[in-house]
């Protein structure tokens, strides 16, 4: 069965960083594209980064280019996005997700970025 | 730029068909997306990919009551025999250098 678990949400104050985690299982996890996509409260799906195989190549929305890094560990099957310089705009429910057409999906981790 | 374009919102009755519509930017016509399903309060789940030529490949566990189709630019989503854990939001996705959504749409079982 294949498993997307995100982890690494919680309360953070503007301009703070965290650091989210998606362990994945059931699949090999470094053979599939990767990607991260987030829900603002009451807001559609909006994309947000996504890494290739190896860790070679990474894109990101506009919105978050320049303050959040993705990158993965193939040897722990973990996807990371490192987040920074945090906006009340980030606050929203992250989710990963495998591969281009987003076939399996974890079941989120809620930021919130609040003073 | 590739766009994908959904209604916001749909109805249908408890036992009726409905039929989702996703439209590709013109120039992207050509393009497979994917359906995603997401019910109230959850996380979304992947429904199926549909091509050009209208085949679709379901993701594990979908009930055959969902079906996808293609015309032209447009890409569908035929959900039949309609039921309550129906009711949620449906977006359509597709990608070329990075992930591209619609807006979804909201489907009211009546």
């Amino acid at each position: 069965e294949v498993q997307l678990v995100e982890s690494g949400g919680g309360l953070v104050q503007p301009g703070g960083s965290l650091r989210l985690s998606c362990a994945a299982s059931g699949i090999t996890f470094s053979s599939y594209w990767m990607h991260w996509v987030r829900q603002a409260p009451g807001k559609g799906l909006v994309w947000v980064s996504r890494i290739n195989t190896d860790g070679s190549s990474t894109s990101y929305a506009d919105s978050v280019k320049g303050r959040f890094t993705i990158s993965r560990d193939n040897a722990k099957n973990t996807l990371y996005l490192q987040m920074n310089s945090l906006r009340a705009e980030d606050t929203a429910v992250y989710y990963c997700a495998r591969d281009w057409g987003l076939y399996y999906w974890g079941q989120g981790t809620l930021v919130t970025v609040s003073s | 730029q590739l766009v994908l374009t959904q209604s916001p919102s749909a109805s249908a009755s408890l036992g009726a068909s409905v039929k989702l519509t996703c439209t590709l930017s013109s120039r992207h016509s050509s393009y497979a997306i994917a359906w995603h399903q997401q019910q109230p309060e959850k996380g979304p789940r992947y429904l199926m990919k549909v091509n050009s030529d209208g085949s679709h490949s379901k993701g594990d566990g979908i009930p055959d009551r969902f079906s996808g189709s293609s015309s032209g630019a447009e890409r569908y989503l035929t959900i039949s025999s309609l039921q309550s854990e129906d009711e949620a939001d449906y977006y359509c996705q597709t990608w070329d250098t990075d992930v591209v959504f619609g807006g979804g749409t909201k489907l009211t079982v009546l």
